[in-house]
């Protein structure tokens, strides 16, 4: 059974960094690709970042680039991102995602955690 | 402002049938596969139909996906209460180098 574990959500002052982790069990982690993905309160989902199996690529949305830095352990079976110079705007739920093909024209997301909260705030 | 525009909400009543838009562009779903997730309430998002008209193991054949051009749509059919939920489509983007949700839909079951 895949399982996506999320950790270290938390309040932030503006300006600040966290680390987010995601423990992965259930399937053969380097194989995949992974993803971060946020939801404001209230609003929809919004695509973060993603990973490519063997990390050597990666994707960032306009919004993060040159802030936030997604990596891998896969002798962990880890996914982190790493968010610094952190806006209000940044405050959301991140999801941890597995995708079930490489990131691009067929690449989908077929499972999720179940997330961890993320508040920036004076 | 989601780079893919989809109907704030929708409502049907139960037995229904009911179709949710999703519109892009030639960067996005015209050249790249749709895909469409349900989110209940308080709950993470579930994949519904990936590869713009295929369901994953478990998901009724209720939903279906299609795609024409730069647009997608889901249908559910025989509308359910349980089907009450928040419905997003998605796609890569090839000018983005990056993945795309609409701004989701909000179906109501009546």
């Amino acid at each position: 059974e895949v399982q996506l574990l999320e950790s270290g959500g938390g309040l932030v002052q503006p300006g600040g960094s966290l680390r987010l982790s995601c423990a992965a069990s259930g399937f053969i982690f380097s194989n995949y690709a992974m993803a971060w993905v946020r939801q404001a309160p209230g609003e929809g989902l919004g695509w973060v970042s993603a990973i490519s199996g063997s990390g050597g690529s990666t994707y960032y949305a306009d919004s993060v680039k040159g802030r936030f830095t997604i990596s891998r352990d896969s002798s962990k079976n880890t996914l982190s991102l790493q968010m610094n110079s952190l806006k209000a705007e940044d405050t959301a739920i991140y999801y941890c995602a597995k995708v079930n093909a490489a990131p691009g024209r067929s690449s989908r997301i077929d499972y999720w955690g179940q997330g961890t909260l993320v508040t920036v705030s004076s | 402002q989601s780079v893919l525009t989809q109907p704030p909400s929708a409502s049907g009543t139960p037995g229904q049938r009911v179709t949710i838009s999703c519109s892009g562009s030639s960067s996005n779903i015209a050249a790249n596969n749709v895909n469409w997730y349900q989110q209940l309430l308080g709950t993470a998002p579930k994949l519904l139909i990936y590869g713009n008209n295929q369901r994953p193991s478990g998901v009724p054949d209720r939903f279906s996906g299609s795609k024409s051009g730069t647009s997608a749509s889901l249908a559910i059919s025989g509308l359910q209460s349980e089907d009450e939920a928040d419905y997003y489509c998605a796609a890569w983007d090839d000018s983005l180098n990056g993945a795309v949700f609409g701004g989701g839909t909000q179906l109501t079951v009546l």
